[in-house]
């Protein structure tokens, strides 16, 4: 069975940087599965950031593009995310996913909620 | 990109079937049969229902079905049970920008 658990601080300071990790458990980082990472504000619906591939190709979600990074460790069977110049707005549940070459995601990390802080 | 359109709530009683739909474009839903459907209860981690339109992963409940028609993609949960009260969304492969846009939630309550 497929786990994933995020893990971070919960709280990062305005203009910051915000830096989770996603330890992935029962599939190989290195399987034919891309690595996703989705928001979701309090109170408010999804946003899928962005994915990693095991071979380290990247997509991302055009509006947040500019401030995140997504990277893959695969001695550690994690990848991570990273978003910079943090606000407000950037208050969120992060969750990690995996996902099915574009058809789906599943399963999903339990989600871990990340305060900006002024 | 623009979040695909649900409606912001549906409701039914027990037994009862009830659809919830997801619009988009061409872009999107209309030319790619990529959609997924997810559920959330409160506070928890979004669960897949539905994947590429109509299929179903092992384990969930043959109460929930998909279609498509158009730009428009439907959500029936049949036979409504308590449990079936949650948020709902749904996502789509998009054209041209990010792999995946997800759509605005649906409150589905269960009388």
């Amino acid at each position: 069975q497929v786990q994933l658990q995020e893990s971070g601080p919960g709280v990062v300071k305005a203009s910051g940087t915000l830096s989770l990790t996603c330890a992935v458990s029962g599939d190989s980082i290195s399987s034919t599965m891309w690595w996703s990472w989705v928001r979701q504000p309090p109170g408010k619906g999804l946003e899928w950031i962005g994915e990693i591939y095991h071979s380290g190709s990247t997509n991302y979600n055009p509006s947040l593009r500019s401030r995140v990074t997504i990277s893959i460790d695969k001695s550690k069977n994690q990848f991570s995310l990273k978003v910079s110049s943090v606000t407000a707005a950037d208050t969120a549940v992060y969750y990690c996913a995996r996902g099915f070459a574009i058809s789906a995601i599943d399963p999903w990390g339990q989600g871990t909620l990340v305060t900006v802080s002024s | 990109q623009s979040a695909l359109t649900q409606p912001a709530s549906v409701s039914g009683s027990p037994g009862q079937a009830i659809t919830v739909s997801c619009t988009g474009t061409s872009n999107d839903v209309g030319n790619y049969n990529l959609v997924s459907w997810y559920r959330q209860h409160p506070g928890k981690a979004p669960k897949l229902m539905i994947y590429e339109v109509n299929k179903r992963p092992s384990g969930v409940s043959n109460r929930f079905s998909g279609s498509k028609s158009g730009n428009t993609a439907s959500l029936t949960i049949s036979g409504l049970q308590a449990e079936d009260e949650a948020d709902y969304y749904c996502c789509s492969f998009a054209r041209g920008t990010s792999p995946y846009v997800f759509g605005t939630g649906t409150m589905v309550t269960v009388l």
